[in-house]
């Protein structure tokens, strides 16, 4: 069974500073990994999809990266800003062999970006 | 607005009381899932649809619950006899199939809280 992990739970920084949050899964035999923002209360906005043969994508201040030989993926956030503060969480859909049409998360990175 | 809708936003309901909720998926998109998100936790899978047919449940899908998607666009969940163990976010999803490799997009969701 699929297991994701992400750590930290929660984080808080200050305005202005690069940071990194993690996600592990058990299970390499995967289609690809997505990341979302979920603001308090609100539902799930996609931010970056990797697939399972790419390293990494790209998008603004975003970077995320998988490597899935080792079942981690990192998502690189520079230069925050107070309106990056929202719960980040990691996705990854299985190979055909491990139910291939649904997501597993994680239970979130909980960040706040203060002035 | 081209995104995936959820209806209604919020519900409160009496134990006991059964409750349906709505979601209209993106237009061109053939694939619809229904997850349940419980405080501090990430999405858990319900169930999913190809066009009108339901091809996977998850145990969590106990026989109170029933999902359709009768002509292949909007889909209904549904919750007889509601328990306080059902108060959660309710998720719709939608994709469409592109290879093996397709990113899912999230509605707002439906806040259930059963008092």
């Amino acid at each position: 069974k699929q297991e994701v992990t992400q750590i930290p739970a929660a984080l808080s920084v200050p305005e202005g500073e690069n940071l990194v949050l993690n996600c592990s899964f058990t299970d390499s035999a995967i289609y690809n990994l997505q990341w979302f923002r979920q603001d308090p209360g609100k539902g799930l906005t996609s931010l970056l999809l990797i697939q399972s043969s790419q390293r990494e994508q790209t998008s603004g201040r975003l970077n995320a990266s998988l490597d899935k030989s080792s079942g981690r993926s990192t998502l690189y956030i520079a230069a925050s800003q107070p309106g990056d503060s929202a719960t980040y969480l990691c996705a990854v859909r299985p190979g055909l062999t491990g139910g291939g049409n649904k997501l597993t998360f994680g239970t979130g990175t909980q960040l706040k970006v203060e002035l | 607005d081209t995104g995936v809708s959820q209806d209604p936003r919020h519900k409160i309901t009496k134990r006991g009381q059964n409750v349906t909720f709505r979601c209209d998926p993106i237009s061109e998109h053939n694939r619809l899932y229904w997850y349940r998100q419980t405080l501090g936790q990430g999405p858990e899978f319900l169930t999913y649809f190809q066009n009108e047919a339901q091809l996977e449940k998850s145990r969590l899908l106990s026989d109170r619950f029933s999902a359709e998607r009768p002509k292949g666009s909007f889909s209904t969940l549904e919750i007889q006899r509601t328990e306080q163990g059902d108060s959660a976010m309710y998720l719709c999803a939608s994709s469409i199939r592109q290879g093996a490799n397709y990113g899912y997009t999230f509605g707002s969701g439906t806040r259930l809280t059963v008092v």
